[in-house]
């Protein structure tokens, strides 16, 4: 069965770069979820969309933003990096308004700020 | 805002023995109770889930319990196998359309052969 898709796998930057990170959504899911996972941490919900519009906002900084794309993919771009940005980002698509709202992960993009 | 406590969080057992991981909720509104087996540089996978309409599900060796009054859900994975060491994460949700998911702080559980 298809899978969340997520690219870069790694990606390593220097402090103040920026990063965008892409998530490709199972296919007829419209609801991407992107989560923050720090070293030996629970993941931390960022931002969600539903059809393509912003749906919750956690706690994301406001140096990254975040949008869905009209074929559902989604990017993560995150700017002025910091190195408290290292971390795990995974990104999660449900099939929002089918029978389950279960989240689905895709295997996530390490990020190194350096 | 919802919280999930998850306790323990590292648990060790014996090949074939059972293993309970435990979970509080503070919002009384969530209704959406997910575990997820997150493997060393993996994603979190989905093992089961349980809605605030059922006491308990079952499938396999895993089972999940519920308790809405007491606000507190439970994992219980029996028969032990080596590959069921990882972390483990409880979470909570709202079933009311691209709700996030809060998780616990995880449970390390580890199977000593």
């Amino acid at each position: 069965a298809a899978g969340v898709i997520q690219s870069p796998r790694h990606l390593i930057k220097e402090k103040r770069e920026t990063a965008t990170l892409k998530c490709y959504p199972i296919p007829r899911h419209d609801t991407v979820y992107w989560y923050q996972q720090g070293p030996g941490q629970d993941p931390q919900f960022l931002i969600s969309f539903y059809e393509k519009m912003q749906s919750d906002k956690g706690s994301i900084p406001d140096r990254f933003s975040a949008q869905q794309f009209s074929d559902y993919h989604s990017e993560l771009n995150m700017s002025s990096l910091e190195l408290g940005d290292s971390a795990l980002y995974f990104c999660a698509s449900s099939p929002v308004g089918g029978s389950t709202d279960t989240q689905y992960f895709g295997p996530g993009t390490r990020l190194t700020v350096l | 805002g919802e919280n999930v406590e998850q306790h323990p969080s590292t648990l060790s057992v014996q090949e074939g023995d059972s293993a309970v991981i435990k979970c509080t909720y503070s919002d009384s509104a969530s209704n959406y109770f997910p575990w997820y087996k997150q493997e060393l540089g993996k994603g979190p996978q989905l093992i089961i889930d349980i809605r605030s309409n059922v006491g308990e599900k079952k499938d396999q060796r895993i089972a999940v319990t519920l308790n809405k009054t007491a606000k507190h859900f439970s994992l219980h994975i029996t028969e032990t196998q080596p590959e069921d060491s990882a972390v483990y994460f409880c979470a909570a949700s709202l079933i009311q359309g691209a709700q996030k998911l809060v998780f616990g702080q995880g449970t390390r559980l580890t199977i000593n052969p």
